[in-house]
């Protein structure tokens, strides 16, 4: 099992492009989530899908952001356009019914 | 706002100690409560989940849950240096999968 596998593990970006992260959870997984981490705010889950299914997209910051999943075995999260403040190590992690989840490597984003 | 306290520490122990990592929740209808390890650079891995109140041991680990004063706090017995990483604390919030952490608590053990 490969785990779950995020691309790129580094970006930086120029303040306003396009980021798109991309997302490949464990086969068999119906859930996954993303996640950001900061230093100052920790952990903070973005926005999870359950079956394909955007469930809870209440902590995605502002419609600067957004994410899909086309089908289950990818899913991508669009950040449009980018700020400094969108700084962080962002997290996909997918699950099976319950826990929450098996994290990726995560994708170590610089907006300068 | 749901809130998950944890003291970001360093907290230092010594080789073979036990080491004491706390969290409080503000949610009295949390129900399930993890810990997480998170070495410097790498991602989340989850090591211990409690469902109910009191103890629950695997290994070297004892997660603790005391509901009534909204309190989880993990054990790790005989420390090593290779405990040394961040701890985080999550509890879940309106159904199983919406979890929110906490700080997390960074360990040293000393050799």
């Amino acid at each position: 099992d490969a785990g779950v596998i995020q691309s790129p593990r580094h970006e930086v970006t120029e303040m306003g492009q396009e980021v798109t992260l991309r997302c490949k959870p464990i086969s068999g997984h119906n859930s996954l989530f993303w996640y950001r981490q900061t230093m100052m705010r920790g952990l903070e889950l973005l926005i999870y899908f359950n079956n394909n299914v955007p469930i809870d997209d209440s902590g995605m910051p502002e419609d600067r952001f957004s994410a899909k999943m086309p089908n289950a075995s990818f899913s991508t999260l669009k950040i449009q356009p980018s700020e400094p403040r969108d700084s962080a190590v962002y997290f996909c992690a997918s699950s099976h019914e319950g826990l929450p989840g098996t994290f990726g490597s995560g994708t170590r984003l610089t907006v300068v | 706002q749901k809130e998950v306290e944890q003291n970001s520490g360093p907290l230092s122990v010594p080789e073979g100690a036990i080491a004491s990592l706390n969290c409080t929740y503000s949610d009295r209808g949390s129900q399930s409560f993890f810990w997480y390890r998170q070495y410097s650079g790498k991602s989340p891995e989850l090591i211990m989940f409690i469902y109910s109140n009191g103890d629950k041991e695997d290994g070297r680990f004892t997660a603790q849950l005391n509901k009534a004063s909204q309190y989880v706090s993990l054990l790790i017995r005989d420390s090593q240096p290779s405990d040394s990483a961040t701890y985080l604390c999550a509890v879940n919030y309106g159904g199983y999968q919406k979890v929110t952490f906490g700080i997390g608590t960074k360990l040293q053990v000393i050799p």
